[in-house]
């Protein structure tokens, strides 16, 4: 079984500043990676799905990248607004695997106005 | 397009009480996903459904748990009996087929909130 880690546990930021956080998965047997937005009360949001190495995908103010080599995504949010205030999780899918999600713990993202 | 549909949104039960989970995932998708989430933890798969055969039941604790997706289409979890762990939220996804994770993010319903008191 996959082991899918995200740091940090979760964040407080004030609006307006920008931040980031880390996912790491096992490189081998790589076959696509997910982020998903989690607001309160509503169901897991798919923000990106990246599959190369190198990859870099934007929406708006959010934008991640991918290292399939060493194993890591980050996802950036450039001047966090209230609204971001969600818990975010990444999963990896492995090409050996029947497509299921291996999710990690989650980064839970507090923006103050 | 209608979302994924789950109920009941919120459940509290009794230990040793029985309850079932509804989901009716996006028309037309053939996989269809059943997870669980501990307070503090990621989703766990519990059980993968292509059309209405189990692709993946291998975390699914089938001493209490148990799941079926008779006409390929709309799917039950149950839980008989439960015990305090298995307070959780309880999400159902679903996909295109199987290997659209390389294309398209996965579809979730809203989830049902489970306490065990």
């Amino acid at each position: 079984i996959l082991n899918v880690e995200q740091s940090p546990q979760s964040l407080h930021v004030q609006e307006g500043d920008s931040t980031n956080f880390t996912c790491s998965f096992p490189s081998s047997n790589f076959y696509a990676l997910h982020w998903y937005r989690w607001e309160t009360a509503k169901s897991p949001e798919a923000l990106f799905v990246m599959t190369l190495n190198g990859d870099e995908k934007k929406k708006g103010r959010i934008s991640a990248t991918l290292n399939t080599k060493e194993g890591y995504s980050y996802l950036y949010i450039k001047g966090s607004q209230p609204e971001d205030s969600a818990t975010y999780l990444c999963a990896s899918i492995d090409s050996s695997s029947t497509g299921k999600l291996i999710f990690g713990q989650g980064t839970t993202l507090q923006v103050k106005p | 397009e209608a979302g994924v549909a789950q109920s009941p949104r919120y459940k509290i039960i009794e230990k040793r009480q029985s309850v079932a989970f509804w989901c009716n995932p996006i028309s037309g998708h053939a996989t269809l996903y059943w997870y669980q989430q501990i307070l503090g933890q990621g989703p766990k798969l519990l059980i993968q459904f292509q059309n209405n055969g189990v692709v993946d039941d291998s975390q699914l604790p089938k001493d209490r748990f148990s799941a079926e997706r008779l006409k390929g289409v709309d799917s039950t979890l149950k839980i008989q009996p439960a015990k305090l762990e298995d307070s959780a939220v309880y999400l159902c996804a679903s996909s295109l087929i199987i290997g659209a994770g390389a294309n398209y993010g996965y579809t979730f319903g809203s989830g049902t909130r489970l306490t065990v008191v």
